[in-house]
């Protein structure tokens, strides 16, 4: 089974400020990653998939890079609706894995 | 628009049984990989059992293999998680997921919850 990390576990920022959320596959994925956003409550929401390709109607300031085992998650500018938690899962191989996901709160 | 409501969860002892359905609408159901997803309280997220557009292929978490079966209806837009030898540790919301191909969630429900206790 491939594991995924996740960091930082929390990140704290202030709106307006630039997020970097990374994720590490314990072997090479490719580049089959996707990242989710989730709000307390709500179900999750894709954002970016293949690593780098944002999901309909995701706001450019969201953006995905890396291959391999290293990955990336950044979002360029912080509305005060991001603040959330994000996960990256892997399709690479079964069985489908998610990171224990990155908490972003208000500093 | 995509639609995706689930029903089906509950309170049930250890060692009972529950049926999950997930009905679709908004979208050509029988084109879909479909996927149940699950969430313990206050935990992440965990993939539990995946059925491909024809039901030829299937795959379940290990956890869950063994008692829980997945399947679909395509005339009805539907997705079932039958759930047998139910334990403490199967307590979660359970989401239903559309895939585009093969671990891609593109649409979720809302989510059933699931509560499994003496």
């Amino acid at each position: 089974e491939i594991v995924l990390t996740q960091s930082p576990a929390t990140l704290s920022l202030s709106p307006g400020e630039r997020a970097t959320l990374s994720c590490r596959a314990s072997q090479i994925i490719s580049s089959y990653l996707a990242w989710y956003q989730q709000k307390p409550g709500q179900a999750p929401r894709l954002l970016i998939y293949e690593a780098s390709n944002r999901a309909t109607g995701i706001p450019a300031r969201f953006s995905g890079s890396g291959s391999g085992t290293d990955f990336t998650l950044i979002i360029s500018s912080l509305e005060p609706e991001d603040f959330a938690v994000y996960y990256c899962q892997q399709r690479s191989n079964w069985p489908f894995t998610f990171g224990p996901g990155t908490k972003v709160d208000v500093k | 628009q995509v639609q995706l409501v689930e029903s089906g969860g509950g309170l049930v002892k250890p060692g009972g049984s529950l049926r999950l359905s997930c009905a679709a609408s908004g979208f050509t159901f029988s084109d879909y990989h479909m996927n149940w997803i699950r969430q313990a309280p206050g935990k992440g997220l965990e993939w539990v059992s995946y059925i491909g557009r024809s039901v030829s292929t299937i795959y379940y978490a290990d956890s869950v293999k063994g008692r829980f079966t997945i399947s679909r209806d395509n005339a009805k837009n539907s997705l079932y998680l039958q759930m047998n030898s139910l334990r403490a540790e199967d307590t979660a919301v359970y989401y239903c997921a559309r895939d585009d191909y093969g671990g891609k969630f593109d649409h979720w429900g809302q989510g059933t919850l699931v509560t499994v206790s003496s």
